[in-house]
């Protein structure tokens, strides 16, 4: 059973800022919130690793509220080549290792 | 970071074969798991590689089906037996160094089963 829920889908055009929310209503105390994105043909990239508060690098932004319940990945000014599967992942929740993926959200940028 | 090598990148095989995918890693690693996507879904994770003992696998996945070795901390292989086009994914390889770290992807092998 998946940890998270995102939406399945988003459409964005370029340039615009994109931010994709994953819900995470069971996270454990010692789970960490990890983003990866997948490009079709590819194994998943590492995107952002965050526990609370705020977490920035030079490709995203992510925002943890205090409860941690929940958590949004920002993609500044997204291109054409930011078309692709976004994936929200925490731990599973046993304080192990696993990463139990979600369905993903696809997301579209349109020029 | 990890750099990670998967052989075959590809391959058709005939149903009631099997198939041995390779997953070599360029540094050690604590964790290393196998994970299956069909075609357009998520990624499903098979089972976890323990160097030096029986991996542990996921619900729905047995080891008759899919043996696994890891003979150390760098190598890992998965055997899909007895295929039946069902079969017929990507197969990948992760690894982490750590609990809550980073998890590195292979580019996966896509197993065709006709």
């Amino acid at each position: 059973l998946a940890k998270t829920t995102q939406p399945i889908s988003m459409d964005s055009y370029e340039g615009q800022e994109v931010n994709i929310t994953c819900s995470h209503n069971n996270i454990a105390t010692n789970d960490y919130i990890t983003w990866y994105q997948q490009f079709p043909s590819q194994g998943p990239r590492f995107i952002i690793q965050g526990y609370k508060t705020k977490v920035t690098n030079e490709v995203a932004s992510l925002f943890i509220p205090a409860d941690r319940k929940s958590s949004t990945l920002s993609l500044p000014r997204v291109s054409l080549s930011d078309t692709a599967v976004y994936y929200c992942l925490v731990g599973d929740g046993t304080g192990t290792y696993k990463y139990i993926f979600g369905t993903g959200t696809r997301l579209k940028v349109l020029a | 970071s990890a750099v990670i090598s998967q052989k075959p990148s590809r391959d058709i095989c005939q149903r009631g074969t099997s198939l041995t995918i390779q997953c070599q890693v360029d540094s050690q690693v604590t964790m290393m798991f196998w994970y299956r996507q069909q075609p357009g879904q998520s990624l499903t994770l098979i089972a976890t590689a323990n160097q030096g003992s029986e991996a542990t696998y996921e619900s729905g996945f047995v080891i008759d089906k899919f043996p696994i070795s890891r003979p150390n901390l760098t190598f890992s292989t998965l055997t899909v037996s007895n295929m039946s086009p069902e079969d017929s994914s990507i197969y990948l390889c992760s690894v982490q160094k750590t609990t809550n770290t980073e998890a590195f992807f292979g580019q996966g092998t896509r197993l065709t089963v006709v």
